[in-house]
């Protein structure tokens, strides 16, 4: 296993265009994590699942961000009519069990809106 | 509503010079409280967990410790690939258990 795995590493897209990211989690890891990191910030909680299921969403994620994490394996994040305030990069991690041992981080998918 | 403050927000060091950056952290209940490397556009890299006032861990020139309200990241004669951002996350006990991350220290380690 090679560790959390991002794609695309990088997208530009302009505003109004829906995106799509994709997640492959370490396969053994039961949960699996999205954030949004700004410069010069931490990383930002967006929503987590554990196995298939989606179990919470921070409040700040608008009604344009969706996920999913069919059958339990690989998540997507899809991004309806972009915005220039959501360009950032979307990080994603994968635990086994609430992360006591820490969190794997993927190289994230950075994103610019024009 | 958990908080983290890590200070300072940046720092600049001779190598060999020792420092510590400052992981302050509000919570009701820690469950946990974690450091990450975060190296230029890449992910956070797990460094270590810490559970209770007293606790220490190491590892190389990293030495992290941990009191009832704040956890400390010790350098000790780092080097130029020393140089990260620093991230700090607290998992506080009860709910989701869902760290949250402070806005990190950005270190650079002059050769």
């Amino acid at each position: 296993d090679t560790g959390v795995s991002q794609n695309p590493r990088h997208k530009i897209t302009k505003r109004g265009q829906n995106v799509t990211f994709r997640c492959d989690p370490i396969s053994e890891h039961n949960r699996l994590y999205w954030y949004r990191q700004t410069l010069g910030q931490g990383p930002e909680f967006l929503t987590y699942f554990q196995n298939e299921a989606q179990l919470e969403k921070s409040r700040l994620l608008s009604d344009r961000f969706s996920a999913e994490r069919p059958k339990g394996s690989f998540s997507t994040l899809e991004i309806q009519r972009t915005e220039q305030g959501d360009s950032a990069m979307y990080l994603c991690a994968s635990s086994l069990d609430q992360g006591g041992y820490g969190y794997t981080f993927g190289s994230g998918t950075r994103l610019t809106v024009v | 509503e958990d908080q983290v403050t890590q200070s300072p927000e940046a720092l600049r060091l001779q190598e060999g010079e020792s420092s510590s950056l400052n992981c302050s952290y509000t919570v009701s209940g820690l469950r946990g409280l974690f450091w990450y490397r975060q190296d230029p556009g890449k992910g956070p890299e797990f460094l270590f967990t810490l559970y209770s006032a007293g606790e220490e861990k190491e590892k190389e020139r990293l030495k992290a410790t941990l009191t009832k309200k704040e956890s400390f990241l010790h350098i000790t004669a780092p080097k130029p690939e020393d140089s990260a951002t620093y991230l700090c996350a607290v998992q506080a006990s009860g709910g989701s258990y869902i760290p949250t991350f402070g806005r990190g220290t950005s270190l650079i380690v002059h050769p």
